[in-house]
């Protein structure tokens, strides 16, 4: 099945700064999402990105498809955006792959 | 909308018990997911219905498991009998259409977190 590599596994920050998260998929995908799971357990969709770049507020991402890559960036970083990010890919006919995620602690 | 609700969110079972995990999608959307989260293995897909039908469980572990939508407003998965290897969070999640159209976003219950001693 399609290998989904999420860097760095864990990531500590100040509050304001930047971060840049990364997910490398081994295949050709349809859709591409990105997820937070909220230190309660909750996940959240963030984004739906097969291809292109899309903003919501402090939060952006870019996927290149025929590199198969995709990057999600957090400007400002607060406490709340503490928690674990997961990149999840889906080929066709078939269903959501996940990564294993990256943590992160934002501090302030 | 309520979104996708489950319950019971903690449960602690004796090996051997049997164990029956409930999910109420979001009301419209036809295809239901049911997943596991471990540290080890990440976020798992177990087995996934669309309009109550089982489209594919590969995913399922072993014969312990079963899953059954008998509606489009409830879903159980059951492990029987439970062995402490199953712990886990089990999160049902729903959709409205297939997740490779945009705009259909996947949604996720608050999960089921299970322990077996």
């Amino acid at each position: 099945g399609i290998q989904v590599e999420q860097s760095p596994p864990d990531l500590i920050l100040q509050e304001g700064a930047n971060s840049t998260l990364r997910c490398n998929f081994s295949d050709s995908v349809n859709n591409l999402q990105w997820f937070h799971q909220n230190p309660w357990g909750q996940l959240i969709n963030l984004f739906y990105i097969p291809s292109g770049t899309k903003q919501n507020g402090r939060l952006s991402a870019t996927t290149v498809a025929t590199e198969r890559y995709s990057l999600l960036y957090i400007s400002s970083s607060q406490t709340t955006d503490s928690g674990v990010y997961f990149c999840a890919v889906e080929r066709i006919y078939s269903t959501l792959t996940f990564g294993k995620g990256t943590m992160l602690l934002v501090s302030p | 909308d309520a979104g996708v609700i489950q319950s019971p969110r903690h449960e602690v079972t004796e090996m051997g018990q049997e164990v029956t995990l409930r999910c109420k999608p979001i009301s419209g959307h036809d295809y239901l997911f049911w997943y596991r989260q471990t540290m080890m293995r990440g976020l798992e897909l177990l087995i996934y219905f669309n309009n109550n039908v089982p489209i594919d469980d590969s995913g399922m572990p072993e014969d312990r498991f079963s899953a059954k939508m008998p509606n489009a407003s409830f879903s159980t998965l059951k492990i029987q009998p439970s062995e402490p290897r199953d712990s886990a969070v089990y999160f049902c999640a729903s959709s409205r259409g297939t997740t490779q159209t945009s705009g259909n976003t996947i949604y996720f219950g608050e999960g089921s977190w299970l322990t077996v001693v």
